[in-house]
């Protein structure tokens, strides 16, 4: 079993949709958790990150972490084209602990 | 001027050969690191080198050798290329190990493909 469990999708949502995209994982040790930003033949890139549990939002974009539920949300409010991507989640116990990445969600945003 | 880079983009060769991947970072960091991309997106740790110490080595084949000749680079050199190899490689680089407030850099990858 990976540690960290993401639905692959592919989603396709037309523009302005809510996007949810979520991961699940086993490790109860998990504190800090990141949803990272693929573009097609791109590296990964931070988008936003959550300490324990708890919302954090960023413009569009709302993070979500339910530690008792070992489940991570990501929303996108409004989502434009720009969004389309494959958004990786990520965690990690703390510094000094490695980064656990899911599969990837690939988004596409119809205009 | 790229963060993080890494040479070649692109690598088409033939089962059984040798090649390399060579990354810089020019953030200063402490840390880099090799990642595999599958084609399903699965990213996995390699290699995480600290100061040009190997501090991560994950259950990868002993034909991949990374090398740190200094805290600004890490190559990837892999022998005896298998059909099972051909992924994306990922370079990425952080301030400190594992570090969470911070975050990871990655360079834009190198698509190797084995035939």
């Amino acid at each position: 079993q990976k540690e960290v469990e993401q639905d692959p999708g592919p989603l396709s949502v037309p523009e302005g949709a809510i996007v949810s995209l979520n991961c699940t994982y086993s490790n109860s040790a998990f504190q800090y958790f990141m949803w990272y930003r693929q573009y097609s033949r791109k590296g990964p890139e931070l988008l936003m990150y959550t300490y324990s549990s708890g919302n954090k939002e960023d413009g569009r974009f709302t993070a979500q972490v339910d530690k008792s539920s070992k489940y991570i949300s990501l929303f996108i409010r409004d989502s434009q084209p720009s969004d389309s991507a494959t958004y990786l989640c990520a965690m990690s116990a703390g510094v000094g602990n490695q980064f656990y990445f899911g599969t990837g969600t690939s988004l596409t945003v119809i205009p | 001027d790229t963060a993080v880079s890494q040479t070649p983009k692109y690598l088409v060769t033939q089962m059984g050969n040798d090649k390399s991947i060579k990354c810089e970072q020019n953030l200063g960091h402490d840390t880099m690191y090799w990642y595999k991309q599958d084609s399903k997106k699965f990213l996995k740790i390699m290699f995480s080198y600290n100061n040009k110490e190997l501090i991560i080595n994950e259950t990868v084949p002993n034909r991949f050798s990374p090398k740190s000749p200094d805290k600004a680079h890490l190559n990837l050199h892999i022998n005896s290329l298998e059909l099972g190899d051909s992924a994306v490689y990922f370079c990425a680089s952080s301030q400190l190990f594992g570090q969470v407030a911070g975050e990871l850099f990655f360079g834009e990858g190198s698509r190797l493909t084995v035939l």
